[in-house]
C-alpha cells in the first residue's frame, strides 16, 4: 500500500497570503487528521475529518480550515497568513473498524515558511 | 481530559548501551498509548502501540514499552542503542479505542555517541 502523501513538501508564502495543503490518505482509510508542529508548541491537533465530515477540531483560529473529499483526500487552508503559522504541517490517516482506531500513519509533512 | 508528560527533553547514551525514555500519562478513561519516532526533516513513524491488550508491547527496531496503570507510565526501552536510533521520540495518548484526537508529549531527543 502507498503511504500517506502530502503535497507540496515545501512552501514559502508571504504574510497575508493564503495557502492550501493537500493530503492523500492510505487507500481504504477514511479518517484524516491534521497537526501543526512548531519548535515552541510541539505537535498540536488542528482537525479531523471522517467521511467528509469534520469530527473534531483543535483550538486554532478560524483562519485554519479544512475539508475532505469523497475519495478521502483532504485539504487544509490557512488564510491571511501570519509569521507564526510557519510550521511543519502533518497529516495522519487511520482506519476505523467498528469504532476502533488501529493506529495512525503520518505523512512526511509540508514545511510552510511565512516571510 | 488527557495529557502526556515526557520527563526528559534530551537523553544521551553511548552506542551499545541501554535506552530508557520516560513517559507518564493522564487520562480519564482507558487510554491507547503510542510511541512515535521522528528523524530530522521526516514525518512520524509508529514504533509501537498499546491498546488494552498485553501490557508489554514490542515494537520495531528492538524497542519495547510497558504499560503500568498503577504508575500511569509507558516508558520506552531498548537493550542496546544504535547510531541510527538518534532521533526525536514522542509519547502519544488517545482516549480508549474509539476515534479521538492524539495528544502528544513535548518529545525527547535521543543522542547516541560512538
Amino acid at each position: 500500500k502507498a503511504g500517506v502523501t502530502q503535497t507540496p513538501r515545501y512552501l514559502i508564502k508571504t504574510r497575508g497570503q493564503q495557502v492550501t495543503l493537500s493530503c492523500s490518505p492510505i487507500s481504504g482509510h477514511r479518517s484524516v487528521s491534521w497537526y501543526q508542529q512548531t519548535p515552541g508548541q510541539g505537535l498540536q491537533f488542528l482537525f479531523e475529518y471522517f467521511s467528509e465530515t469534520q469530527r473534531n477540531k483543535g483550538n486554532f483560529p478560524g483562519r485554519f480550515s479544512g475539508r475532505q473529499f469523497s475519495n478521502s483526500r483532504s485539504e487544509m487552508n490557512v488564510s491571511t497568513l501570519e509569521l507564526g503559522d510557519s510550521a511543519l504541517y502533518l497529516c495522519a490517516s487511520s482506519e476505523e473498524n467498528r469504532g476502533r482506531i488501529d493506529g495512525y500513519t503520518f505523512g512526511s509533512g509540508t514545511r510552510l515558511t511565512v516571510v | 481530559a488527557q495529557s502526556v508528560t515526557q520527563l526528559d527533553s534530551h537523553v544521551s547514551v553511548s552506542e551499545g548501551t541501554p535506552v530508557l525514555l520516560r513517559c507518564n500519562y493522564s487520562s480519564s478513561y482507558s487510554p491507547s498509548l503510542f510511541w512515535y519516532v521522528q528523524h530530522p526533516n521526516k514525518g512520524l513513524q509508529l514504533l509501537l502501540k498499546y491498546t488494552s491488550a498485553a501490557t508489554l508491547v514490542k515494537g520495531i527496531n528492538g524497542f519495547e514499552a510497558e504499560f503500568k496503570k498503577s504508575e500511569t507510565s509507558f516508558h520506552l526501552t531498548k537493550p542496546s542503542a544504535h547510531m541510527s536510533d538518534a532521533a526525536e521520540y514522542f509519547c502519544v495518548v488517545t482516549l480508549g479505542s474509539g476515534y479521538s484526537t492524539l495528544t502528544f508529549g513535548k518529545g525527547t531527543m535521543l543522542l547516541v555517541s560512538p
